[in-house]
């Protein structure tokens, strides 16, 4: 079965701009899930939806949001985008959400903020 | 405040040796423990698990092992293959306290397998 999309794969954006990110979870996954991964933290979590509720969310600021469809695909959004929103970006998914219930990870938008 | 800890960035071995990837942690609300494996420009890989009830679980080369008193788990590579090279994150979840749904990720540790 197809894996957790993410689109696009690389993206350039000016500071000040803003940015909307996409995944695709896998077929009959609920939950998606995204992290932010600079080399400085690590992953971070930044928010999980499950049946387009967003049911737990990370320390970030308002300025990064995101949203689910009925169709269990995901966006996140970045507005005014600051150099340090430089980040690859990963989405996953999980049937029911849980870390027991295991998640995918898709591979990443690589964003680069000028 | 980091709750998932790996101290060592990086961690270099020889192929068929054993490597030995450590993970501290703060937080006792902890109750499920992952290992996950990286390779550059890709997603993370899911690798092993371990839950809180258990101190040990194994599946094939890799054996991750919990001491709760210590808030320590390490995962072993038995053996080592150049294959294996790659970012090792270290990540725990719990029901308590509401963190069921979000992974806490270590900062990784780079492992290189020489041949």
């Amino acid at each position: 079965k197809a894996g957790v999309t993410q689109t696009p794969r690389y993206l350039i954006k000016t500071r000040g701009q803003q940015v909307t990110l996409s995944c695709s979870p896998i077929s009959g996954h609920r939950s998606v899930s995204w992290y932010q991964q600079t080399p400085g933290q690590g992953l971070q979590f930044l928010f999980e939806y499950f049946s387009e509720t967003q049911r737990n969310k990370g320390n970030f600021p308002g300025r990064f949001s995101g949203r689910q469809f009925s169709n269990s695909r995901s966006e996140m959004n970045v507005s005014t985008l600051e150099l340090g929103d430089s980040a690859l970006y990963l989405c996953a998914s999980s049937s029911v959400g849980g870390a027991n219930y295991g998640y995918t990870f898709g591979s990443g938008t690589r964003l680069t903020v000028v | 405040d980091q709750q998932v800890k790996q101290n060592s960035p990086s961690l270099s071995v020889q192929e068929g040796r054993i490597s030995i990837l450590n993970c501290d942690y703060t937080n006792s609300m902890f109750d499920y423990f992952l290992w996950y494996k990286k390779y550059p420009a890709e997603g993370p890989t899911f690798l092993i698990s371990i839950s809180s009830i258990k101190d040990k679980n194994e599946d094939g080369r890799f054996t991750v092992f919990l001491n709760k008193s210590a808030k320590h788990l390490s995962l072993h590579i038995v053996p080592s293959q150049p294959g294996d090279s790659a970012v090792y994150f270290c990540a725990a979840s719990g029901y308590r306290g509401g963190s069921n749904y979000k992974l806490t990720f270590g900062k990784g540790t780079l492992l290189t397998v020489n041949p």
